[in-house]
């Protein structure tokens, strides 16, 4: 098993740019979560999706940002336009649906940096 | 709201000595995770305890949990210089599938 992917490892772009991040989860696991990681903040859940549903989305700063799941391979998050204070690590995990005690599989993360 | 907050924020050791950290959270929780960052990549899972369960034990790795006091320690023995990374507690919050992570702490092993 590959493991949860995520592409691209590193993004640099502009301010007022459209920034897009990928994520394949594990297979069969039907459960996927996007994090952002910066020093200040910590680890801060964005939204998280169920059967491609997306459960709760609470954690997404602003309309901005949004994020998709077509189907259950794969998942986008979207920012636009793209601000400096974006600047962050963001990770995608995956894990068994309904499974509370199961673990999450995290991606090795999106750093993206916007100037 | 942060549900877990991480003790100490750092801590440096020797090779060979033993790492406690240590992790408060606020409400009550189905269970609490460990999971361990190495620099540049994701968070990998450690070490999961319910919350009916008061200590368990994978390898070198000790995890305690005490629910009256909402507080629970993870603790390395006889640690290595590969030890050196970031440690999370996680807690789901209530009846949802939420993950929520602490700030961590940052464990530097001397060789």
């Amino acid at each position: 098993d590959a493991g949860v992917i995520q592409s691209p490892r590193h993004e640099v772009t502009e301010m007022g740019q459209e920034v897009t991040l990928r994520c394949k989860p594990i297979s069969g696991h039907n459960s996927l979560f996007w994090y952002r990681q910066t020093m200040m903040r910590g680890l801060e859940l964005l939204i998280y999706f169920n059967n491609n549903v997306p459960i709760d989305d609470s954690g997404m700063p602003e309309d901005r940002f949004s994020a998709k799941m077509p189907n259950a391979s794969f998942s986008t998050l979207k920012i636009q336009p793209s601000e400096p204070r974006d600047s962050a690590v963001y990770f995608c995990a995956s894990r068994e649906t309904g499974l509370r005690n199961s673990p999450l599989h995290f991606g090795n993360g999106t750093r993206l940096t916007v100037t | 709201s942060q549900q877990g907050e991480e003790d100490p924020q750092a801590l440096s050791i020797q090779e060979g000595e033993n790492a406690t950290m240590n992790c408060s959270y606020k409400t009550s929780i189905n269970n609490l995770q460990w999971y361990r960052q190495n620099s540049g990549r994701g968070l990998v899972h450690l070490i999961l305890i319910r919350s009916n369960e008061r200590e368990k034990h994978s390898g070198r790795l000790r995890v305690t949990l005490d629910t009256s006091k909402k507080s629970s320690s993870l603790l390395i023995t006889a640690s290595r210089a590969a030890d050196t990374a970031s440690y999370f507690c996680a807690t789901v919050q209530g009846g949802s599938e939420k993950l929520v992570f602490g700030k961590g702490t940052k464990l530097t092993v001397n060789p």
